[in-house]
């Protein structure tokens, strides 16, 4: 079975400093990798995933994530954030569903980042 | 499109007592997922469907854990009876089943077992 190590469970920092939020995960073989954010008392959303194709993604508010294959690592990064950034971010891995073209996800515990005025 | 839609939003009980989760997948949506997340084991994957049966429940943590899905715009999940260490955030997720398309999950249900 899959699994996500993030390497911090909390992120403190000030508005508009740059941030990098660690993830590495276990698996040797083919794998999509996901970030997803929970705000508080809500859901999660998805933030970027990668698939395949370039190893840079990147989300519609300033985030990125660089695939690494050899070091199995997604770090999420953004070079200057927000108060509004404040929230728990979860890095995630497909493990293949039987059948069909879809799949499950496997957590890390999340960091939780904290943007400070 | 609403979402996907769970209820209730919070709910208290005591111990030996039956609790029923409910959620509301986006329609047209065929996957369907339950998690638990609690601070000491992050969000663990309970079961899944697909196109309304059960696929992999190997994540149900025992007998006293049950989940149904009826139809394709409705599922449940039931403690019975509930414990003090079931308490924590269960959320209901939903995906097509193509294109690797992503998991929508809703704003979940905080169970607390006193």
């Amino acid at each position: 079975a899959q699994s996500v190590t993030q390497l911090d469970s909390q992120v403190p920092v000030f508005e508009e400093a740059p941030v990098e939020l660690r993830c590495n995960y276990s698996s040797s073989v083919s794998v999509y990798l996901f970030w997803y954010v929970q705000y508080p008392n809500q859901g999660l959303q998805l933030l970027l995933k990668y698939l395949s194709g370039s190893t840079l993604v990147e989300s519609i508010n300033g985030f990125e994530a660089e695939f690494n294959k050899s070091q199995t690592s997604f770090h999420l990064r953004k070079p200057s954030v927000h108060i509004s950034d404040t929230a728990e971010y979860f890095c995630a891995v497909s493990d293949p569903l039987r059948g069909g073209s879809n799949y499950k996800l496997t957590f890390g515990k999340g960091t939780l980042l904290t943007v400070n005025p | 499109d609403a979402g996907v839609i769970q209820s209730p939003r919070h709910e208290v009980t005591e111990m030996g007592q039956e609790v029923t989760l409910r959620c509301k997948p986006i329609s047209g949506h065929d996957y369907l997922f339950w998690y638990r997340q609690t601070m000491m084991r992050g969000l663990e994957l309970l079961i899944y469907f697909n196109n309304n049966v059960p696929i992999d429940d190997s994540g149900m943590p025992e007998d006293r854990f049950s989940a149904k899905m009826p139809n394709a715009s409705f599922s449940t999940l039931k403690i019975q009876p509930s414990e003090p260490r079931d308490s924590a955030v269960y959320f209901c997720a939903s995906s097509l089943g193509t294109n690797y398309s992503p998991l929508h999950f809703g704003n979940g249900t905080r169970l607390t077992v006193t």
